[in-house]
């Protein structure tokens, strides 16, 4: 198994930060790497797809970039409702595996 | 726009079989898509279960692999999963979700979306 390993596992920040979260594969995933965010109670939402492909509708903010076994989420200015749990997850080979989740906490 | 809800029993007892169907609307489950469970135990991170087709093809955890079952029945726009010999560890919110592909070139990326909205099962007696 593909195993992902985020940093940092939380992180405190103030609205208008540059923030990065890191996330890397135990082995080459190309760029099959997907970003989703988290609010306490919800379902993870889809952010980042191929690693730096914005699903429609996320703010221009978020960006992701990277290949092979290290990656980066980029959230170029915080806003107040960007404050949540962020996973990364490969899509190379099942079993689809997730990061263990960076917590974005308010500063 | 699709969407995807899950239902089943809140609270099952320990050694017992784990049951949940995931309801899609607004799409057909004939579409090209994989369909997922995904799971979270309290306070922690995300697990995929397994994945099925619309032609019952299967994907499963190998973790779970002896104690899952993932079943499509297209005639009611579903598909559902069956998890044996529960324990306390197999309590979690457990999601539902489309796995979406597309082709980049000769490239195929895929991913989650969109999720249900969760529904907790409790392992307990």
């Amino acid at each position: 198994d593909i195993q992902m390993t985020q940093s940092p596992s939380s992180l405190s920040a103030s609205v208008g930060d540059r923030v990065t979260i890191t996330c890397r594969a135990s082995q080459s995933i190309s760029s099959y790497l997907n970003w989703y965010q988290q609010k306490p109670g919800k379902a993870p939402k889809l952010l980042i797809y191929a690693a730096s492909s914005l699903q429609s509708g996320v703010p221009s903010r978020f960006s992701g970039s990277g290949s092979g076994t290290d990656f980066t989420l980029t959230i170029s200015s915080l806003q107040p409702e960007d404050f949540a749990t962020y996973y990364c997850q490969q899509s190379y080979s099942t079993p689809f595996g997730f990061g263990q989740g960076t917590r974005l906490e308010i500063k | 726009q699709v969407q995807l809800q899950e239902s089943g029993p809140g609270l099952v007892k320990p050694s017992g079989t784990l049951s949940l169907t995931c309801a899609v609307s607004g799409g057909s489950i004939s579409s090209s898509n994989w369909w997922s469970w995904i799971r979270q135990p309290p306070g922690k991170g995300l697990e995929w279960i397994g994945e099925i087709y619309h032609s019952g093809s299967t994907n499963y955890n190998p973790s779970l692999k002896s104690r899952v079952t993932i079943s499509v029945d297209k005639s009611k726009n579903q598909f559902s999963l069956k998890l044996s010999s529960v324990t306390a560890a197999d309590t979690a919110v457990y999601y539902c979700a489309r796995g979406v592909g597309l082709w980049f070139g000769e490239l195929s990326f895929n991913w989650f979306d969109p999720w249900g909205q969760g529904t907790l099962v409790t392992v307990s007696s």
